[in-house]
């Protein structure tokens, strides 16, 4: 089985600009998440979706939201980029829809905001 | 609400010597516990987890762990390092969100350096 696929791998975006990152998550799996890294707050939850619905939010400002796809595709956009959001962002595929289920990550998306 | 501790943010071990990396969990019910690994500028790699059991779980690359109730711990162990062991590693505490699923709260990740 191919793994989880984030596209793209590096993005260099201004302040006040947007930005659309895609996650492709393990064939058959519904739940995707998204986590952002950075070296002052270590890894932080954004949010999860199960079949196109969001089901977990973590503390973020409005300016971050996602959505999934049917095919269990998602995407995250981040508004109005700050410098503070430069990081790398982790997307995870999981095949079940409890909490005992591992999650698989992708290499990430590292966003640089100039 | 849960939370993790890796109280060691640095360790450095020789090669062929053996490695404890420290973990601490607060969680008010039973905790499905992870450990990851993470090479710079990758993503995470699984090593071993803990849902129910046998407190001693084997993973892969030769490392374990163990679930200590009583003590809130899941060390991570491996009996002998090698040089390719070198990453960041980090304990998480899976949880079920507010609307179901799961939800990884990670510790703040163990560096490892092997000298050789």
């Amino acid at each position: 089985k191919a793994g989880v696929t984030q596209t793209p791998r590096y993005l260099i975006k201004t302040r006040g600009q947007q930005v659309t990152l895609s996650c492709s998550p393990i064939s058959g799996h519904r739940s995707v998440s998204w986590y952002q890294q950075t070296p002052g707050q270590g890894l932080q939850f954004l949010f999860e979706y199960f079949s196109e619905t969001q089901r977990n939010k973590g503390n973020f400002p409005g300016r971050f939201s996602g959505r999934q796809f049917s095919n269990s595709r998602s995407e995250m956009n981040v508004s109005t980029l700050e410098l503070g959001d430069s990081a790398l962002y982790l997307c995870a595929s999981m095949e079940g829809a409890g909490s005992n289920t591992e999650a698989f990550f992708g290499q990430g998306t590292r966003l640089t905001v100039v | 609400a849960q939370s993790v501790t890796q109280p060691d943010i640095h360790i450095t071990v020789s090669e062929g010597a053996s490695l404890e990396l420290r973990c601490n969990y607060s969680y008010g019910a039973t905790p499905y516990l992870f450990w990851y690994v993470q090479s710079p500028g990758q993503g995470l790699q699984l090593l071993l987890k803990y849902f129910s059991g046998d407190t001693l779980v084997q993973g892969i690359k030769g490392f374990e762990a163990e679930f200590k109730r009583s003590q809130s711990s899941f060390n991570l162990r491996k009996p002998s390092v090698h040089w390719s062991d070198a990453a960041e590693y980090f304990c998480a505490v899976g949880a079920r969100g507010s609307g179901g699923g799961n939800k990884l709260t990670f510790g703040t990740g163990t560096q490892l350096k092997v000298e050789l």
